[in-house]
């Protein structure tokens, strides 16, 4: 069983871009669960996507929205990019247990 | 919604020796709690979760307990190994409407060989 992917590993940007970053779930996972870890720190909860819908957001400006897509894979954008939005973003898929499993994340950069 | 505390947020331990996380959590109503170990560099893994209907749960040398009424649970590791070095994070859910997890803020864990 495939797990959960994402892409691309590594991006640089430079400060005031768009990104626009991409997660599959495991196979049959229909929620998944974006989390933002910036160097050094912890995981915090950015959006859940559930069903095609936005089930709930962290945290976080406006700037970061997403979407889900019939297949429940998911992308993540950050528009107007700053200096903080450097950090590991991190894709989960969960299981109807309660478990979930992260992808291997982006890591974006901006300048 | 929930708040989830993590204590130590760095421990050292010699080779052999044991390890242990705690944490607390705020929401009574979690029912879920599991996990994970981050390697450098790499995503976190989940290395065991916990149920509230059961109050400890053993996986070889892991272990992890839960106390409802005092709301906090454990990780414990016993006869640390190098590998064993890692960040350690544990998490709280509920299976109300949310379904999400509230992580806590990490243990950076460093086995002294």
């Amino acid at each position: 069983e495939a797990g959960v992917t994402q892409s691309p590993t590594h991006l640089i940007k430079t400060r005031g871009q768009q990104v626009t970053l991409r997660c599959s779930p495991i196979s049959g996972h229909t929620s998944v669960y974006w989390y933002q870890q910036a160097l050094g720190l912890g995981l915090q909860f950015l959006l859940w996507y559930d069903e095609g819908e936005e089930r709930n957001r962290g945290n976080f400006p406006p700037r970061f929205s997403g979407r889900q897509f019939p297949n429940y894979s998911s992308e993540l954008n950050v528009n107007a990019l700053e200096l903080e939005d450097s950090a590991l973003y991190l894709c989960a898929s969960f299981t109807r247990f309660g478990a979930q499993y992260f992808g291997p994340g982006t890591r974006l950069l901006v300048l | 919604g929930e708040n989830v505390e993590q204590h130590p947020s760095t421990l050292s331990v010699q080779e052999g020796d044991s390890a242990v996380i705690k944490c607390t959590y705020s929401d009574s109503a979690s029912n879920y709690f599991p996990w994970y170990k981050q390697e450098l560099g790499k995503r976190p893994q989940l290395i065991i979760d916990i149920r509230s209907n059961v109050g400890e749960k053993k996986d070889q040398r892991i272990a992890v307990t839960l106390n409802k009424t005092a709301k906090h649970f454990s990780l414990h590791i016993t006869e640390t190994q190098p590998e064993d070095s890692a960040v350690y994070f544990c998490a709280a859910t509920s299976s109300g409407s949310a379904r999400q997890l509230t992580f806590g803020s990490g243990t950076q864990l460093t086995v002294l060989p």
